[in-house]
């Protein structure tokens, strides 16, 4: 069992739709989760990060999280195409420790 | 949010040559950065964490021979693919982490990635 699951996908919606990414990972003791967008040929950049149970709004997107659940997710309202990109959780013990990375959702957004 | 910047963002070579690549956080002072391995729809490999005056700490399976770390300076790390080959051929990112605030301590941020291209 992979430490940090993604569906893999592709997970394809229409535009102005909602996008619903989904993370699950085995470590309890995690204790903060992120979210990063990397498109093609590009490097992750940093979407958003949550450290308690619950959501976390910024913008179009929500963050959700559930620590007895061992579950996160990301969500996107109003789904452009440029979100078109694979999208990648990744968890971390303690603020000293390492990342450890999902193996990414991609997600189109069909005009 | 804090800049990393990496160099060369493309490089080609010949087998069997070494290929150095830099990591510079440039508004920061960053004590540890991490070196990342990506192929071709793959995800992101951790390679190494690097800690600044330290040795870096390799992932299991990495060569510590091949993939040379250097972290001499808090804002300046570099990866060195010695004697590379075309299986080495892949996309290097480098990502550093901020301690000068809590919460940028908590982020990393990512260098735009070195794509090497080994013939």
């Amino acid at each position: 069992q992979k430490e940090v699951e993604q569906n893999s996908g592709p997970l394809s919606v229409p535009e102005g739709a909602i996008a619903s990414l989904n993370c699950t990972y085995s470590d309890r003791g995690s204790q903060s989760f992120f979210w990063y967008r990397q498109y093609s040929g590009k490097s992750p950049e940093l979407i958003m990060f949550i450290y308690s149970n619950g959501d976390k709004e910024d913008g179009r997107f929500t963050a959700q999280l559930n620590k007895a659940s061992q579950y996160v997710s990301l969500l996107i309202r109003d789904s452009q195409p440029s979100d078109s990109a694979t999208y990648l959780c990744a968890v971390r013990r303690t603020n000293a420790g390492k990342s450890t990375f999902g193996d990414g959702t991609t997600l189109t957004v069909k005009p | 949010g804090a800049v990393v910047s990496q160099h060369p963002s493309r490089v080609i070579c010949k087998s069997g040559t070494s290929v150095k690549i830099e990591c510079r956080s440039l508004d920061f002072q960053a004590t540890t950065m991490f070196w990342y391995r990506q192929f071709p729809k793959q995800s992101l490999m951790l390679m190494a964490t690097s800690n600044e005056g330290s040795k870096a700490t390799y992932e299991q399976g990495v060569e510590k021979d091949k993939f040379l770390i250097n972290h001499a300076s808090l804002t300046l790390s570099t990866l060195t693919v010695t004697s590379a080959h075309p299986e080495d051929s892949s996309f290097y990112i480098c990502s550093a982490r901020d301690p000068t605030t809590p919460t940028r301590d908590n982020e990393q941020f990512f260098g735009p990635g070195t794509r090497l291209t080994v013939l």
